[in-house]
């Protein structure tokens, strides 16, 4: 069975600091992964997606990506409280007649003042 | 654009009743998905749907059914609603596979079965 693991927390940074979120998947075929943020009872939304190993970097986003060792993780620098949120790590795979997202069950960032 | 719309935003039904939840998208894309949340877990896969007349299961789809007759709308069907269902439930769409592309959601239902 694919999966893809995150740890649930929460992860409780200060304002200011940096937060660092990670995921692990099992499937070695996988080719692209996603950092999506979901606020309480609202739906996913994309902060970042990467393709290639090292590092991609968006603003005070920076995802990491590490194939051989089959982990991504997420950077959010100088964390603010509006960043308190849960990110769902999803991993995705072309089976040949579909492309599916497969999802962590997220890891919840709790930005203290 | 209107992105993706679901409807209702939330419904309440009696075990054993049926009901169709409604999802559709302006962005013209070919792929759609139909997704379950359930408290504290991650988005596990019900339907999909790869284009118009096209839909294929997930990994979780007993109890439910899809239909996609046009471009803009997958609606899923629940039969025999069971407690078990008590979900959130998210219809997602995006434009290809080529690379994996974004998958953008719609705002949910919130599904609760008594």
């Amino acid at each position: 069975q694919k999966e893809v693991e995150q740890n649930s927390g929460p992860l409780s940074v200060p304002e200011g600091a940096i937060a660092s979120l990670n995921c692990t998947y099992s499937d070695r075929g996988s080719q692209s992964f996603f950092w999506y943020r979901q606020y309480s009872g609202k739906s996913p939304e994309l902060i970042m997606f990467i393709y290639s190993n090292g590092d991609k970097e968006d603003g005070r986003f920076t995802a990491q990506l590490n194939k051989a060792s089959q982990y991504v993780s997420l950077l959010i620098r100088d964390s603010q409280p509006s960043d308190s949120a849960t990110y769902l790590c999803a991993v995705n795979t072309y089976t040949g007649t579909a492309s599916k997202l497969t999802f962590g069950t997220g890891t919840r960032l709790q930005v203290t003042l | 654009n209107a992105g993706v719309t679901q409807t209702p935003k939330f419904r309440i039904l009696k075990i054993g009743q049926s009901m169709t939840l409604q999802c559709a998208q302006d962005m013209n894309h070919n792929y759609m998905y139909w997704y379950r949340q359930d408290p504290g877990m991650g988005l596990k896969l019900i339907y999909y749907s790869v284009g118009a007349g096209i839909t294929d299961k997930g990994e979780v789809p007993n109890g439910y059914n899809v239909s996609r007759s046009t471009t803009e709308d997958f609606p899923l069907r629940l039969e025999l609603a069971a407690p078990s269902q008590t979900s959130v439930y998210f219809c997602a769409s995006s434009y290809s596979l080529a690379g994996g592309q974004e998958q953008f959601f719609g705002p949910g239902t919130r599904l609760t079965v008594l």
